[in-house]
């Protein structure tokens, strides 16, 4: 069964860090683009990262960059997203999911939630 | 990267179509047919209904369908279920070599 679990998230202070995990099973990880995407409380889908299977390619949107870093262990099967310089807008549930041949995103993990509060 | 336009709301009684419209620019929808469409239910991880503009993965039921005209992507559900009850999302790639989503449209089933 293709399958993404998230954890890593929880409560951190405006200002720090925190990174998330995405641990893939059932398919090649190391074949496939991988994204990160986030919802705030009650809010729409925001696209925040992607990362091509070899590691090689990342892209981020405008309000993580320089921020946020996304990155691979193709022999662990795990996507992470390293978090800096928090802000309370960064609070949201993030989701990995996994980028298909045809750059849908063709599987999604159940999402781990971040909250960035004082 | 701003969101692409979708409608709040949608809302049609069982059986009946629905079509919930997805309009960007010519960075995005206007430009590649990288438009998908996902299906998202109340307390759930959303679900891939629709990829490239038109084409449905595996186990989507038919009744689900995508066009695309210029800048304007568009989503149909025919027939409509009470299971169809849900958030939708449009998604596009951009020029940037990142991908957008939409502002998102409630489906409700009267």
């Amino acid at each position: 069964e293709v399958q993404l679990v998230e954890s890593g998230g929880g409560l951190v202070q405006p200002g720090g860090s925190l990174r998330l995990s995405c641990a893939a099973s059932g398919f090649t990880f190391s074949s496939h683009w991988m994204h990160w995407v986030r919802q705030a409380p009650g809010k729409g889908l925001v696209w925040v990262s992607q990362i091509k299977g070899d590691g090689s390619s990342t892209s981020y949107a405008d309000s993580v960059k320089g921020r946020f870093t996304s990155s691979r262990d193709n022999a662990k099967n795990t996507l992470y997203l390293q978090m800096n310089s928090l802000r309370a807008e960064d609070t949201a549930v993030y989701y990995c999911a996994k980028g298909g041949p045809t750059a849908a995103l063709d599987i999604w993990g159940q999402g781990t939630m971040v909250t960035v509060s004082s | 990267q701003s969101a692409l336009t979708q409608p709040p709301s949608v809302s049609g009684s069982p059986g009946q179509s629905v079509t919930i419209s997805c309009t960007g620019t010519s960075s995005d929808v206007g430009t590649y047919n990288r438009v998908s469409w996902y299906q998202q239910p109340p307390g759930t991880a959303p679900k891939l209904m629709i990829y490239e503009v038109s084409n449905r993965p595996s186990g989507v039921p038919d009744r689900f369908s995508g066009s695309k005209s210029g800048n304007t992507a568009s989503l149909t559900i025919s027939g409509l279920q009470a299971e169809d009850e849900a958030d939708y999302y449009c998604s596009s790639f951009t020029t940037s070599n990142t991908y957008v989503f939409g502002t998102g449209t409630k489906v409700t089933v009267l």
